[in-house]
């Protein structure tokens, strides 16, 4: 099965601030890398597919970034709505799998 | 509106059994894969299993091969996951979601149905 491990495990941020997030698979899942946003009690929501193709109604400042290993989710300036955790999953192989997420938390 | 309402879950004894199902909506089922995630209290997300359009291909996670079963009726717009031998590790939120690109990311969940496995 293809690990996958996401850096930092949570972020403190401020509004404004520019956040990047690591997601790193086991091998490589060529482009094939999806980000995920999840609010406490909620589903999840798509952000990114196929690396860094942005999901239809998802802001810009949302961007992916990354190929073979690793990836690479950037918020170009956080929002108040942005404070959640996110999961990068593989869908190169299966089973699929999801990293661990990363909070990102208000500073 | 596009949408997926899970329903079917609940508190279970280990070893028991339980059928959970989805209902899709505003969209035409039939032309998508279709996949279950759960997510255990307080933890990550994980893949379970996901459908083919016409059920001709299944694919499950290795920690429920045997014990849990994916199928779908696209006549009644419906996804369904039977689950047997229930383990408390299985103590999850079962969430519904439509697959893209062979099924492989998932653009619309549901909101999720609630899984107790214990005693």
């Amino acid at each position: 099965d293809i690990q996958m491990t996401q850096s930092p495990s949570t972020l403190s941020a401020s509004v404004g601030d520019r956040v990047t997030i690591t997601c790193r698979a086991s091998q490589s899942i060529s482009s094939w890398l999806a980000w995920y946003q999840q609010k406490p009690g909620k589903a999840p929501k798509l952000l990114i597919y196929k690396a860094s193709s942005l999901e239809s109604g998802v802001p810009s400042r949302f961007s992916g970034s990354g190929s073979g290993t690793e990836f690479t989710l950037t918020i170009s300036s956080l929002q108040p709505d942005d404070f959640a955790t996110y999961y990068c999953q593989q869908y190169n192989s299966y089973p699929f799998t999801f990293g661990p997420g990363t909070k990102v938390d208000i500073k | 509106e596009v949408q997926l309402v899970e329903s079917g879950g609940g508190l279970v004894q280990p070893g028991g059994s339980l059928r959970l199902s989805c209902a899709a909506s505003g969209f035409t089922f039939s032309s998508y894969w279709m996949s279950w995630v759960r997510q255990a209290p307080g933890k990550g997300l994980e893949w379970v299993a996901n459908i083919k359009q016409d059920g001709s291909e299944k694919y499950y996670v290795d920690s429920v091969k045997g014990r849990f079963t994916i199928s779908r009726d696209n006549a009644k717009n419906s996804l369904y996951l039977q689950m047997n031998s229930l383990r408390a590790e299985d103590t999850a939120v079962y969430y519904c979601a439509r697959g893209r690109f062979g099924g492989g990311y998932m653009d619309v969940w549901g909101k999720g149905t609630t899984v107790t496995v214990s005693s």
